[in-house]
């Protein structure tokens, strides 16, 4: 069962506008954090923003904010003011249980975002 | 901090051969993760280590791949033998147990089978 769903595989964007890339998740796990993450074409995977499953207000990092809605499992990325650079594939991980060491992160199918000027 | 450094960046070998992937995670960190990149499959998780014991190997397509963690600071990830079809960018990331923060991956690695 897909655990990760990513339901957009391209967006487009104009330059300083805000966008929002989809995420919906399944887990029976009361314990989870979600992530998301930036794959420019030079192929690196870049950390932007962490969530977990029990903190009370949605994560922000500069331009980059998670919506967590956790009774409907969803955590989109929204990033506001678009630039150039911000083309680029965007992928959504989730990393499930951490009892008994269990600490395994999958990821989405990804959202291929173009900003346009 | 060096980040995560896999070795070689490119790879390109004939079908049949063996193929090893290396890995020095983050020092500090106590897990270890190894995922495939195709257009078709996506990101995959092969396998991960936990204080260098391998946790979940589920995601291993065959037999013919095989990975080790002898010692905190090293991993590899062997193909034998190699097939076409495993062409594909290989991503080793480390991370400190029961902590979120810190899943730093690798610049990869890009494997071609012909």
């Amino acid at each position: 069962a897909q655990k990760i769903t990513q339901t957009q595989p391209g967006m487009f964007v104009q330059e300083k506008e805000a966008v929002t890339l989809d995420c919906t998740y399944d887990t029976s796990d009361p314990s989870y954090g979600l992530f998301w993450y930036k794959q420019p074409s030079s192929g690196e995977m870049i950390f932007l923003i962490y969530q977990g499953s029990y903190d009370q207000q949605n994560a922000t990092e500069g331009r980059y904010s998670l919506n967590f809605q956790k009774a409907r499992k969803s955590a989109n990325l929204v990033i506001s003011a678009s630039q150039l650079g911000d083309s680029a594939m965007y992928f959504c991980a989730m990393r499930e249980g951490q009892n008994g060491g269990y600490n395994k992160l999958i990821f989405g199918a990804g959202t291929r975002l173009a900003v346009h000027p | 901090d060096a980040g995560v450094i896999q070795s070689p960046r490119h790879e390109v070998t004939e079908m049949g051969q063996e193929v090893t992937l290396r890995c020095k995670p983050i020092s500090g960190h106590n897990s270890l993760f190894w995922y495939r990149q195709t257009m078709m499959r996506g990101l995959e998780l092969l396998i991960y280590f936990n204080n260098n014991v391998p946790i979940d190997d589920s995601g291993m397509p065959e037999d013919r791949f095989s990975a080790k963690m002898p010692n905190a600071s090293f991993s590899t990830l062997k193909i034998q033998p190699s097939e076409p079809r495993d062409s594909a960018v290989y991503f080793c990331a480390s991370s400190l147990l029961q902590r979120d923060y810190g899943y730093t991956f690798g610049s990869g690695t890009r494997l071609t089978v012909v």
